[in-house]
């Protein structure tokens, strides 16, 4: 079994704050790492994909990092807004399996007060 | 908007009916999914289908019936379902063979509760 582990479950920052979370997952047999956003009534939508060590990538005010040796990715997001209030989820991909099989973590549930 | 429609987006059914879920995508991916989706809970796969051919089943019961008819559709039929089959179902998109692992286009979702 795979675990994919978000923390914290939920944050509640005000608007301006910086802020960020984590994914931790399975540091053996690492494929990719997924970042999605996911607003109430609506679809998920995919921020990042990332495959190497150390990879870093940025969308707007949001950026990633991740870590395949020890197993953790961080999301940053500056300057957070209330349009950024979502969940976050965070997925994985391993090398032994299918690479269209995604691992969902629960979810970061981010709520920006105005 | 979404760039995979999936309809319908509400559907109340009895355990004896037989109904379907449809999904459509025209941004030529090749490989289509369906999740499901518990409150609280993170999506769960349940098929996967690669250029039109099942390639994943993650053990779900036979009364849950995957179909992909062609590139752009998946349905999923659904027959005898049970209370606890009530739940959010995603359909997703992505290109298929090469990427790894791309990005996945999801859907709105079908609420569907089981009387």
């Amino acid at each position: 079994i795979l675990n994919v582990e978000q923390s914290p479950q939920s944050l509640h920052v005000q608007e301006g704050d910086s802020t960020n979370f984590t994914c931790s997952f399975p540091s053996s047999n690492f494929y990719a790492l997924h970042w999605y956003r996911w607003e109430t009534a609506k679809s998920p939508e995919a921020l990042f994909v990332m495959t190497l060590n150390g990879d870093e990538k940025k969308k707007g005010r949001i950026s990633a990092t991740l870590n395949t040796k020890e197993g953790y990715s961080y999301l940053y997001i500056k300057g957070s807004q209330p349009e950024d209030s979502a969940t976050y989820l965070c997925a994985f991909t391993y090398s032994g399996g299918s690479n269209y099989k995604l691992t969902f973590g629960k979810g970061t549930l981010l709520t920006v007060n105005p | 908007d979404t760039e995979v429609t999936q309809t319908p987006k509400h559907l109340v059914m009895g355990m004896t009916n037989k109904k379907s879920l449809k999904c459509e995508q025209h941004m030529g991916h090749r490989a289509m999914y369906w999740y499901k989706q518990k409150a609280k809970k993170p999506p769960e796969l349940m098929f996967v289908y690669s250029y039109e051919k099942l390639s994943i089943n993650e053990s779900v019961p036979s009364r849950f019936s995957p179909e992909c008819p062609n590139s752009s559709l998946l349905n999923l039929h659904l027959h005898a379902l049970q209370p606890e089959d009530s739940a959010l179902y995603l359909c997703a998109s992505s290109l298929a063979s090469g990427a790894p692992g791309g990005p996945q286009h999801f859907g709105d979702g079908t609420r569907l509760s089981i009387l």
